[in-house]
């Protein structure tokens, strides 16, 4: 059974500070990593995606993969209250029509 | 807006009816896919279709759940007999079709509530 697990939260982050979101997974032969943000009541929506080791900057997110330890995660700085939402990390197969395994979500609050 | 679109966004259905929802994915895109997200809960795939085919669809309930994505027009999702383990969000997301890595862009939704 391939799993993306994710701490629930909520993860408490003042204003201005980073945040930092993690995800492991257990299948090996993942290739890519999605990193979709979901507001209460709303959609996920893309905010980043990787596919090599190391790390992929976008803006103020940063998206970390390190596939020997099958760990994900992602670094928000400055973060901002509308930053607040639940993040749902999610790991495609080896194939491009693989379906994509999402793990259950993090919540996240900004403290003003 | 050539985003994934949904409808209806709400549908309330008594147990027994049937509920159809549809998705038009993003325009260039040819692979969709179907989510259901009960509260609390992180994203369940359902199933994934390319026009006239369905790709995957280990993750649909076997009876009273069916999706197409006819040559012409949206897909659609249709539930027969709805029980009240219906109630959900239903998800759709379409990716294009030269995607090494399947991103996949999210519909509004259809919120399903079974009375």
């Amino acid at each position: 059974q391939k799993e993306v697990e994710q701490n629930s939260g909520p993860l408490s982050v003042p204003e201005g500070a980073i945040a930092s979101l993690n995800c492991t997974y257990s299948d090996r032969g993942s290739q890519s990593f999605f990193w979709y943000r979901q507001y209460s009541g709303k959609s996920p929506e893309l905010i980043m995606f990787i596919y090599s080791n190391g790390d992929k900057e976008d803006g103020r997110f940063t998206a970390q993969l390190n596939k020997a330890s099958q760990y994900v995660s992602l670094l928000i700085r400055d973060s901002q209250p509308s930053d607040s939402a639940t993040y749902l990390c999610a790991g495609g197969g080896m194939n491009r029509d693989d379906k994509i395994i999402f793990g259950k979500g993090t919540r996240l609050h900004i403290l003003p | 807006n050539a985003g994934v679109m949904q409808n209806p966004r709400h549908l309330v259905r008594r147990r027994g009816q049937e509920a159809r929802l549809r998705c038009s994915p993003m325009k260039g895109h040819s692979h969709v896919y179907w989510y259901r997200q009960l509260p609390e809960e992180g994203l369940k795939f359902m199933v994934y279709l390319q026009k006239e085919n369905i790709i995957d669809e280990s993750g649909m309930p076997k009876e009273r759940f069916s999706a197409e994505f006819p040559k012409e027009g949206p897909s659609i999702l249709r539930i027969q007999q709805v029980v009240r383990g219906d109630s959900a969000a239903y998800f759709c997301a379409s990716s294009p079709p030269v995607s090494s890595y399947n991103e996949q862009f999210f519909g509004p939704g259809t919120r399903l509530t079974v009375l």
